[in-house]
């Protein structure tokens, strides 16, 4: 039971490049999220899903794109980056909330991004 | 809008004393979960509590103990006898209603515990 698998866990890209961060979960979680963060602040929601076939944006979602074609899946796509998204990017799964289950997010462990 | 507010930013204690740490929460939702995470030197994230808005009740998991009031929309963390291995980030969250994917953070209180 692999968890939340994160790939790269490093990365480095020059201003105006593209790339894709991947995300995959095998826990069968409705809910996928994706948060960055930077030094001394806390985690910025990008963009979250519900489930397969529904994103929403989410706090910080200018210059990144998601989508979410199946339950285990969730990559967010850099379209052009730039210096502003270094950052350390955080792909995160869960249930739908019960109230007699004590859960959170289950998170990847994470992808440090570096726009040169 | 919902906030998540750590003043707190940055704890020092020697090791076994015992050490709290506040959040406070706004939301004008009436149903909501409370979090607690924690972000070891490492930089993973895990998951350590959960709170529901309807259930004030405290919960004690070994050294650890919550503090859930919504009189003054506070959720504090409690480290009792604290550890060396206690040390790291650790981040308060908020999320609404039945959404489990939008949660908002607080910025984190870094503790460090001393030998």
């Amino acid at each position: 039971n692999a968890g939340v698998t994160q790939t790269p866990k490093f990365q480095v890209l020059k201003t105006g490049q593209s790339m894709t961060l991947q995300c995959a979960q095998d826990m069968n979680h409705e809910y996928m999220s994706w948060y960055r963060q930077d030094p001394g602040m806390g985690l910025r929601l990008i963009h979250y899903s519900v489930g397969a076939g529904i994103t929403d944006q989410g706090e910080v979602p200018n210059g990144y794109n998601v989508s979410r074609s199946t339950t285990e899946d969730f990559p967010l796509r850099l379209l052009s980056a730039a210096p502003s998204q270094t950052s350390v990017y955080f792909c995160a799964s869960s249930f739908t909330p019960s109230p007699v289950a004590n859960y959170g997010y289950t998170f990847g462990s994470g992808t440090r991004l570096t726009v040169v | 809008a919902q906030k998540v507010t750590q003043a707190q930013t940055e704890i020092s204690v020697v090791e076994k004393e015992d050490v709290t740490l506040d959040c406070v929460y706004e939301t004008r939702d009436t149903t909501y979960y409370l979090f607690w995470y924690k972000q070891p030197p490492s930089g993973e994230l895990v998951f350590l509590i959960r709170r529901n808005s309807f259930d004030e009740q405290n919960e004690i998991s070994g050294r650890y103990s919550w503090n859930f009031q919504k009189s003054t929309s506070s959720f504090n963390f409690t480290i009792t006898a604290s550890q060396v291995v206690d040390s790291a980030v650790y981040f308060c969250a908020l999320s609404e209603n039945n959404n489990a994917g939008k949660s908002t953070f607080g910025d984190g209180t870094t503790l460090t515990v001393k030998p």
